[in-house]
């Protein structure tokens, strides 16, 4: 069964532009969770999706957004970018309608912001 | 809130050494908690889980690790370390219901494995 995947791997913008972050759950996957992660701030929930609709959300400002689409593929935007936004974002997959409670994490997107 | 403390920012053993690395958390129900690791570039591999029953839990790659609920902690363990455990992990705590799919982790730890 193939992994979790995220696209791009790595990016670079400059500060004001907008991105965009794609990740592809693992099959049978209905939830998708994002988090950032930073060598200062550590991993942070940023949100998660099942079944198209937000269920939980981080503490991110609102220019940190998100949506899924039916077939559970999700993608998350950044408005404005900052230069505290370059992190690596994760994207965790994992089954909340079956009851499982692991999270499966891709590889990731390195987002460098100049 | 959760919150979950990892007081050993960076650990260094000798291959061949056995290991424990510190987890405390901080829910007001039973959590549940995980165990990851991360390699340099690379997403996070979860190593093992705990939800209920045995408060030991056994992992991948020869890990274990042990729930006790009184001292709200669950360290990660191994007997005898890898050249190839060398890599960050990260312990972290979820909560059921709303939450579901939220993760709180630890600031990590980074183990440093010396031949």
């Amino acid at each position: 069964k193939a992994g979790v995947t995220q696209t791009p791997r790595y990016l670079i913008k400059t500060r004001g532009q907008q991105v965009t972050l794609s990740c592809s759950p693992i099959s049978g996957h209905r939830s998708v969770s994002w988090y950032q992660q930073t060598p200062g701030q550590g991993l942070q929930f940023l949100f998660e999706y099942f079944s198209e609709t937000q269920r939980n959300k981080g503490n991110f400002p609102g220019r940190f957004s998100g949506r899924q689409f039916s077939n559970s593929r999700s993608e998350m935007n950044v408005s404005t970018l900052e230069l505290g936004d370059s992190a690596l974002y994760l994207c965790a997959s994992h089954s909340r309608d079956r009851g499982f409670y692991e999270q499966y994490f891709g590889p990731g997107t390195r987002l460098t912001v100049t | 809130a959760q919150s979950v403390t990892q007081p050993d920012i960076h650990i260094t053993v000798s291959e061949g050494a056995s290991l424990e690395l510190r987890c405390n958390y901080s829910y007001g129900a039973t959590p549940y908690l995980f165990w990851y690791v991360q390699s340099p570039g690379q997403g996070l591999q979860l190593l093992l889980k705990y939800f209920s029953g045995d408060t030991l839990v056994q992992g991948i790659k020869g890990f274990e690790a042990e729930f006790k609920r009184s001292q709200s902690s669950f360290n990660l363990r191994k007997p005898s370390v890898h050249w190839s455990d060398a890599a960050e992990y990260f312990c972290a705590v979820g909560a059921g219901g709303t939450s579901y799919g939220k993760l709180t982790f630890g600031q990590g730890t980074i183990l440093t494995v010396h031949p």
